[in-house]
């Protein structure tokens, strides 16, 4: 399977801290994509990085993309309150095959 | 511009009842997924929609499961009978045609089987 599997599961944090999460998968990939899903709420799209990128930026938010280790990070810099959500990867293999999603890591901010 | 709009957002049903979700995509919109997440785990694709016809289904489980979008437009998930196992959260997620990312997706509906 090409589920990317978050790592860790779950981290709790101070606020100001950065939080890093971390995305790997199996097969071959056109693009990663990060999303946010707060408690009872559907996922909402972060970044999409290309297999042919290696960095991006987005506000507060800094995503990697290392396509020979298979593996993708989440950096979220000065994490605040509202920040506490679980963040999910998705990769994409191209073709028709479907977005799949990883299991999520569950962020908690502390104020 | 409206997000994808789904109903009901809460449903406790019995088991072996049957249950139906609606999903209405953003306009224009020509992809509609149905996802079902368990509680702790992500998103599992059940059905992918190209307009009116059915991209992929092969996670869909057929002897329960059903879903329609005649129109191209909103559609219907089914459950008939319901098992105890299908207690998830169903999303429903849109995309422009061709496109895999980024899905917009709705609030969910939370299935509880008793």
């Amino acid at each position: 399977s090409q589920q990317g599997e978050e790592d860790p599961q779950a981290l709790s944090i101070q606020e100001g801290e950065n939080a890093t999460m971390n995305c790997s998968y199996k097969t071959s990939i056109n693009n990663l994509q990060w999303y946010r899903q707060n408690s009872g709420r559907g996922l909402v799209h972060l970044i999409l990085i290309r297999s042919n990128e290696r960095e991006k930026h987005s506000g507060r938010l800094r995503v990697t993309l290392d396509t020979s280790k298979k593996s993708s990070s989440l950096l979220i810099t000065a994490s605040r309150a509202a920040d506490t959500a679980s963040y999910f990867c998705a990769t994409d293999a191209g073709g028709n095959t479907p977005l799949v999603f990883g299991k999520g890591t569950r962020l908690s901010v502390i104020a | 511009e409206a997000g994808v709009a789904q109903s009901p957002r809460y449903k406790i049903i019995e088991k072996r009842q049957s249950v139906a979700f609606w999903c209405n995509p953003i306009s224009g919109h020509a992809t509609l997924y149905w996802y079902q997440q368990i509680l702790g785990q992500g998103p599992k694709l059940l059905i992918q929609f190209q307009n009116n016809g059915v991209v992929d289904d092969s996670q869909l489980p057929k002897d329960r499961f059903s879903a329609e979008r005649l129109k191209g437009v909103d559609s219907t998930l089914k459950i008939q009978p319901a098992k105890l196992e299908d207690s998830a959260v169903y999303l429903c997620a849109s995309s422009p045609q061709g496109v895999k990312g980024p899905l917009h997706f709705g609030n969910g509906t939370r299935l509880t089987v008793t």
